[in-house]
Order: C-alpha cells, then structure tokens, then sequence
C-alpha cells in the first residue's frame, strides 16, 4: 500500500455508539492530521500530532478523541455524536522542517460519517 | 478574523481556459496553496507560490500577488476529467493553513 489509507471509508452510527477510524501512512511523514470537511466549508483543523506530539484545536467537543500510537498510524475516537458531526473526515500526513519550505500535505480518501 | 474567498462553482467547456481566483485576508503570509478534489477522492496537492508571479506546469498555472491578496489557478485545454473541486489554502505567519470553501468546477463538452 502507499500513501495515505483512511478506515473505514463509510460508517453509520447512532449517537449512543462508540466508533474508531482508522489512518495510516506509508510515506515516513512525522507529521499527522485530522480534518472535517463539510459540504460548502473550508477544511476545519481538528487535530496535529507532530513528531508524535499532540497539538490539539481547543474548539474540537471531546467526544472526538485522537490518538497517535506510533508515526504511520493515527485515530480518531468517536462517543456519543450528535447529527451535526455528520461529515466526511480526512486525514492527512507531511513532512514538517523539509527543505522547500512548503508543508504539503497528503491526504486520505476520507471516511463518510453519518449520525443518525 | 483570516478569510480565504473563492467562488462557489464555475462552469467551462471542454478544450477552453478557465480562472479560479482566490483573495485572502490572514495575519501573516508563509505560501499559498492550491488542492484537486475528484468527488469522493482524496484532495491532492497541486501547487504552492510563495512569490509573486506565475508558476506553471504542464497545463496548470498558478499566480500570487501578495500585495493584493490575490492568486488564480489558471486550468488550459480542459479536459472532462479536470471537473472537480479546487481548494486555496494559504499558510499563516503561525505556519497554520487557512482554507476557502472550495470552487466546484464544471466542465461541459
């Protein structure tokens, strides 16, 4: 596999369930991402682990919940969701401190998530 | 507040020339970005000015102007496939990237 892999690529949930999805990249990026794009909206930022640091977007509710075991692989911990959080959520790697200056991320093919 | 403006959707014919623009307000400038979105696909890089001036490759350009918040995304010869969402993303003084809502691009033979 390579690139970025995002599972599973669709998931239906009620609100009382627990749900994990799944990233991880073949690229030896030391960076990852977690964003949430809904229709018509830019990318919302939910989450940054950097060199397996966790940087954490405070306006994320907390029944996301992230988590980084390793470089190539990340979570995202999903509780008790309300219908708003119906989306499609990417995930996305980089490499930060490289030479070109520009941090260009690759992303996912995202996983379709639908609250009911 | 940073706001990136891009339009919603545009329409173009096959083997024309279209212009995607993009105007920011952000505190701060480190580059900007463009992103392909196929529906239903990853958004994929495609390319990033952080001078002003044009970029070009292959049928793709790109230009910057920081003095007037602005770039375009410049797309030649169109093909069927090139339909898709456009995304500009330009990178802060705090190196956080600021994304517009995306342009939807239509092309009709």
């Amino acid at each position: 596999e390579t690139g970025v892999t995002q599972t599973p690529r669709h998931l239906v949930m009620g609100m009382t369930n627990k749900k994990s999805l799944k990233c991880e990249q073949h690229l030896g990026h030391n960076a990852m991402y977690w964003y949430k794009q809904s229709a018509k909206k830019p990318l919302e930022l939910m989450f940054v682990y950097s060199l397996e640091e966790r940087v954490e977007n405070n306006s994320v509710p907390s029944r996301f919940s992230p988590e980084c075991p390793n470089s190539s692989h990340l979570f995202l911990h999903l509780h008790t969701l309300q219908p708003e959080d119906s989306a499609l959520y990417l995930c996305a790697s980089s490499q930060e401190g490289g030479s070109s200056g520009a941090n260009v991320l690759t992303f996912g093919a995202g996983s379709r998530l639908t609250v009911l | 507040g940073q706001n990136i403006d891009q339009p919603t959707e545009m329409t173009a014919t096959e083997g024309a020339i279209v212009q995607i623009n993009c105007t920011y307000q952000t505190s701060g400038f480190n580059g900007l970005f463009w992103y392909q979105q196929h529906a239903g696909e990853a958004p994929t890089f495609l390319s990033y000015n952080v001078l002003d001036g044009l970029e070009e490759k292959g049928r793709f350009s790109s230009f910057l102007s920081r003095s007037k918040g602005y770039s375009y995304l410049l797309l030649k010869e169109l093909q069927m496939k090139d339909s898709a969402s456009y995304l500009c993303a330009v990178m802060d003084s705090n190196y956080q990237l600021i994304w517009g809502a995306g342009t939807k691009l239509i092309i009709k033979p």
